[in-house]
């Protein structure tokens, strides 16, 4: 089963604008990841944040994590139309240490120019 | 710094029939993953490898598929007999080590009919 919920399942907006995407989870975890596929890169890991982190920034990105409500948000700013992709939240579960990643189903965002 | 290489890019078998995909990761990667990414969702593990060892494998349909690492370094992962479910994109992915961020391959997109 997968332990990661997307949400918004698909996301349109216009080149500039910001793009939120929202990521709820079941388990306690040690760390949260988000990644981007599309068709010409394939799947591409973005950002880490690890369950004491609340907060991280990568240039445009911005995620945030409460383990309190068991989600995570991923801010993209100034959005471009090569940012259109699907993105995926991952979680790593507390009681695993193998590095083992459960993904979520993710959230299909489109730019236009 | 070379990617993880995967082939063959596609594939497409009648069900009953076998097939397999061969993975090579990033020079120096301890840690080896392949998942089963079916349209619409996320990927989901099938087996993971440290080195030659298997991590886990809980959630590999042990019945039809296998998998190996030999010597640590490029892994198959083999489907015999298919069926129709087992259309696909079957993703390898390594690390440097457990728990470090994943590196995917393009992927093999099996079609089974």
């Amino acid at each position: 089963s997968q332990q990661g919920e997307e949400d918004p399942q698909a996301l349109s907006i216009q080149e500039g604008e910001n793009a939120t995407m929202n990521c709820s989870y079941k388990t306690s975890i040690n760390n949260l990841q988000w990644y981007r596929q599309n068709s010409g890169r394939g799947l591409v890991h973005l950002i880490l944040i690890r369950s004491n982190e609340r907060e991280k920034h990568s240039g445009r990105l911005r995620v945030t994590l409460d383990t309190s409500k068991k989600s995570s948000s991923l801010l993209i700013t100034a959005s471009r139309a090569a940012d259109t992709a699907s993105y995926f939240c991952a979680t790593e579960a507390f009681y695993n240490q193998g590095g083992k990643l459960i993904f979520g189903q993710g959230t299909e965002l489109s730019v236009k120019p | 710094e070379a990617g993880v290489a995967q082939s063959p890019r596609y594939k497409i078998i009648e069900k009953r029939q076998s097939v397999a995909f061969w993975c090579n990761p990033i020079s120096g990667h301890a840690t080896l993953y392949w998942y089963q990414q079916i349209l619409g969702q996320g990927p989901k593990l099938l087996i993971q490898f440290q080195n030659n060892g298997v991590v886990d494998d809980s959630q590999l349909p042990k019945d039809r598929f296998s998998a190996e690492r030999l010597k640590g370094v490029d892994s198959t992962l083999k489907i015999q007999p298919a069926k129709l479910e087992d259309s696909a994109v079957y993703l390898c992915a390594s690390s440097l080590d457990m728990a470090d961020p994943q590196y995917f391959g393009p992927g093999t997109r099996l079609l089974v009919l």
